[in-house]
């Protein structure tokens, strides 16, 4: 089992919908991560957030806002999103996104879906 | 110069051959080289890693080999089996600025372990 839990697992949603994304981790990292994964694709970095605060924002989109309310959990808030936007969303965490050799470690991630 | 390529893009193995994947870099920055397994519906799982201070790196039935000197390393999978069957993503990271986040990964290779 991963240890980055995402809610929730499937979501579908139209283009004029508000709706968010979770992930939790409890392995005491400090860096957290958002991508997005298309079929058959590598993951594609969007975010990433070391001590609760927003480092990289990878030229993402305004209609996706990130939010990290404290070291342990990770939003992806989601508003007038566009069919393109259909992916799986991925959340990862490391120990600290400065400290080098620190593997990531990924969620299941939510397969979201855009009407 | 960030890229990093991945081949074969699919391969099929009869149980209890040996799986081989192969990736090649440009970028000599690069300094740390994990691999990535994942399942369909369920995200990228860390499998081994290895940094270019050493050549081979063993875990079980997973290796990694590593040659710097022609920018290319792989994933030998001994004595493979049914369950193995999943896609394979290499990546790589320059850590050599302090910071670790940017993976960059490989197009991914679909391996089918045939019983």
């Amino acid at each position: 089992d991963t240890e980055v839990t995402q809610t929730p697992k499937h979501l579908v949603m139209g283009m004029t919908n508000k709706k968010s994304l979770k992930c939790e981790q409890h392995m005491g990292h400090r860096a957290m991560y958002w991508y997005k994964q298309k079929a058959k694709k590598p993951p594609e970095l969007m975010f990433v957030y070391s001590y609760e605060k927003l480092s990289i924002n990878e030229s993402v989109p305004s209609r996706f806002s990130p939010e990290c309310p404290n070291s342990s959990l990770l939003n992806l808030h989601l508003h007038a999103l566009q069919p393109e936007d259909s992916a799986l969303y991925l959340c990862a965490s490391s120990h600290r996104y400065d400290r080098v050799y620190q593997p990531q470690h990924f969620g299941d991630g939510t397969r979201l879906s855009i009407l | 110069q960030q890229q990093v390529k991945q081949s074969p893009q699919s391969l099929i193995v009869q149980k209890g051959g040996i799986s081989i994947i192969n990736c090649a870099y440009e970028n000599t920055a690069f300094d740390y080289f994990p691999w990535y397994q994942q399942f369909p519906g369920k995200g990228p799982a860390l499998l081994i890693a290895i940094r270019p201070d050493v050549s081979e790196k063993k875990e079980g039935r997973f290796t990694i080999s590593f040659n710097k000197s022609a920018k290319q390393f792989s994933l030998h999978i001994m004595d493979s089996q049914p369950g193995d069957s999943a896609t394979y993503f290499c990546a790589a990271s320059n850590n050599s600025g302090g910071s670790n986040y940017k993976l960059t990964f490989g197009k991914g290779t679909l391996l089918t372990v045939n019983p």
